[in-house]
């Protein structure tokens, strides 16, 4: 079955301790992606990648960092969490320009 | 930079209507553009992606158009029915390679039995 798994889904921090959210796709995807989504403001692009060892900003980048080792996964760091990163954190992935792209099922982020 | 606009932000209809989705978006030098479902709490499901050479895309009851020139796409669902009662989300692919995707912010709707 065709899946983006995230990890953890739910997640309660603190200010400044570094938090890794994983995410891994088991269809041979070359483009995988991050968003969060806050009420109000909707889904927002944190970084893309194309392909290993290829990453790019989105339109929120600031306070995030991201990696791309191995086609299948895609983690998203957070090397100083602040409360304004409290959020729901969505990763997708694609094959390419024409493909439709799939959602994990998110994970919510609490930075106390 | 590529702005989405969802109208209404939410709607209620009887089930068994027909009824209309719009997005609009600044930019129309697009990729393509692809409509979602949100259920509380939940992750997105795709429902249709239209490329930019398209005029439409049908999948069941459901019948997506998009006019680039204009920069709009409605989403048509026809016979509403209780479980089509959701956020729809739609989402624009721009930018070099189509990378970027600018989503609106959604329509909720539901749909009263």
């Amino acid at each position: 079955e065709a899946q983006v798994t995230q990890n953890p889904r739910y997640l309660i921090t603190v200010t400044g301790k570094k938090l890794t959210v994983t995410c891994s796709q088991n269809m041979n995807h070359e483009y995988m992606s991050w968003y969060r989504q806050d009420p109000g403001l909707g889904l927002r692009q944190i970084y893309y990648s194309m392909n290993v060892e290829v990453t790019d900003k989105g339109d929120v980048p600031e306070g995030y960092k991201v990696s791309r080792k191995e086609k299948r996964n895609f983690p998203l760091i957070l090397e100083s969490p602040s409360p304004n990163q409290t959020s729901l954190y969505f990763c997708a992935s694609r094959t390419g320009a024409v493909d439709i792209q799939y959602f994990g099922a998110g994970t919510r982020l609490s930075v106390l | 930079k590529q702005e989405v606009t969802q109208i209404p932000a939410a709607l209620s209809v009887p089930e068994g209507e027909n009824l209309v989705l719009n997005c609009s978006f600044t930019d129309s030098a697009i990729y393509n553009l692809q409509w979602f479902r949100q259920d509380p709490g939940k992750g997105l499901t795709s429902l249709l992606l239209i490329q930019s050479s398209q005029r439409e895309q049908t999948s069941g009851r459901l019948n997506a158009s998009l006019d680039k020139s204009s920069g709009r796409s409605t989403l048509y669902i026809a016979a509403s029915q209780p479980g089509d009662s959701a956020t729809y989300l739609c989402a624009v692919y721009s930018g070099a390679g189509s990378y970027q995707l600018t989503f609106g912010k959604g329509t909720k709707l539901s749909v009263i039995p």
